[in-house]
């Protein structure tokens, strides 16, 4: 099936450690996206990549650091988890063509104990 | 401070009735609303969308209606079954084709035999 997959569904670590979150799309997008979706339900973009190159960034620890190995691929790895970062975590792809809509993963359920 | 807001957190109707979910945002600079589903477990999937140059867009059973003076929009669903039964993100974009959307916090929609 054509889609966006993410691995691991679910995700318990304990504080201080290092995770990564891996994110693939078969859909031929040229721009791939993390968003963070936080207690409060809000939907929150976290990164974006446009063929390898990072166009929005909005205010997010440096702990967190998204990498492209290539335009289907866009991991997301994270330094020293605490507990706030205790969250599901969506993969999103798009064509960055007008009014494409977004192709969302199932999520990553990240659990930091 | 909500730029979409989706003021509903649940919404239960009758199967066969109309279902109407609605969302206000603020930024007038918003050219793209989309509609997205979420069922549990899974990652939201795109339903319907409107350019801020239309009123109305319909697509079998959803409509969706947008109001800019008054900065709001609803999503229209007749006749309404037991599997629309789901969470409704409303969605906002500025900035044009590589803006980006901010999201609502959602309706959970319940459709009852």
């Amino acid at each position: 099936d054509t889609a966006v997959s993410q691995t691991p569904k679910y995700l318990v670590t304990q504080m201080g450690n290092d995770k990564s979150i891996k994110c693939e799309q078969n859909l031929g997008h040229d721009t791939m996206y993390w968003y963070k979706q936080d207690s409060k339900k809000f939907l929150k973009i976290m990164f974006s990549y446009n063929n390898k190159e990072l166009i929005i960034n909005e205010t997010v620890p440096n702990r967190f650091s998204p990498k492209s190995p290539d335009k289907a691929h866009l991991n997301l790895h994270i330094n020293s988890l605490e507990l706030g970062d205790s969250a599901v975590y969506f993969c999103a792809s798009r064509l960055s063509s007008y009014n494409s809509p977004l192709h969302f993963g199932n999520g990553t359920r990240l659990t930091v104990t | 401070d909500q730029q979409v807001k989706q003021n509903s957190p649940s919404l239960s109707v009758q199967e066969g009735r109309i279902s109407i979910l609605n969302c206000d945002y603020t930024n007038s600079m918003f050219d793209y609303f989309l509609w997205y589903k979420k069922y549990p477990a899974e990652g939201p999937t795109f339903l319907i969308s409107i350019s801020s140059i239309k009123d109305k867009n319909e697509d079998g059973r959803f409509t969706v209606f947008l109001n800019k003076s008054a900065k709001h929009l609803s999503l229209h669903i007749v006749p309404s079954q037991p599997g629309d039964s789901a969470v409704y993100f409303c969605a906002a974009r500025e900035g044009g084709s590589q803006g980006n959307l901010i999201f609502g916090k959602g309706t959970k929609l319940s459709v009852k035999p």
